[in-house]
């Protein structure tokens, strides 16, 4: 049964720092998302990782998919009071599109 | 404008009472979800279908009910046999294939009177 751990669950960062979110799972996962959730909202797609070493760049928000390892990172370069957000990763089991959520991370970025 | 439209945005529910949420989508996609998000907390997953007139149970199924008559439609119902329906619920849509990012629609708050 594929589990989805995220750490840390809290972030407070200052405006113009980096921090990193990291995302593990519990069993072989071919396909790791992220999405973004701001308060009350809905949930937006932010990336799709597909395959080991896949990197992807939006912004200032970069993610990384290691299946070896199990693990996926959401980088966050100079923060900007707009990335304030609860940001969560799933992952994606089996031939369909079912989906494991992760339980967040809420991020604030104080000016 | 595609998208997925969830009524109503706030409802309440009484004891004993069944309710039904709405989903519908205008993206053309095969496969549609409901998820239930509790405060401070990830979305886990109730039911999910793939296509029409099949659905398939997710993680925490009991004391919900959906059908799938059309694509553009799935709804859910909580029924009385939920004992503890407060939450956050979103429903998401997305084309099939194991690679597809599921779109979610803006939620319905369901809470006890």
């Amino acid at each position: 049964e594929l589990k989805v751990e995220q750490n840390p669950l809290f972030l407070s960062m200052q405006e113009g720092k980096n921090y990193t979110i990291y995302c593990n799972y519990s069993t072989t996962s071919d396909r790791l998302y992220w999405y973004r959730q701001d308060p009350g909202k809905s949930l937006e797609s932010l990336f799709v990782l597909l395959s080991n070493g896949a990197v992807k760049q939006e912004g200032r928000l970069m993610a990384s998919l290691d299946t070896k390892a199990r693990l996926s990172t959401l980088h966050i370069t100079a923060a900007v009071h707009d990335l304030s957000a609860t940001y969560f990763c799933a992952g994606g089991i089996g031939a369909t599109n079912k989906l494991i959520f992760g339980t967040g991370t809420l991020l604030a970025v104080q000016p | 404008d595609g998208g997925i439209t969830q009524s109503p945005k706030y409802l309440f529910r009484k004891e004993g009472q069944n309710v039904t949420l709405s989903c519908e989508q205008n993206l053309n996609h095969d496969a549609m979800y409901w998820y239930r998000q509790d405060p401070g907390q990830g979305l886990r997953l109730i039911y999910y279908s793939q296509i029409v007139n099949d659905f398939q149970k997710g993680d925490i199924a009991e004391g919900y009910s959906v059908s799938r008559e059309k694509k553009e439609s799935f709804p859910l119902t909580v029924t009385s046999a939920q004992k503890n329906p407060t939450a956050f619920y979103l429903c998401a849509s997305s084309m099939r294939g194991r690679d597809q990012p599921q779109h979610f629609g803006d939620g319905t708050r369901l809470s006890i009177l």
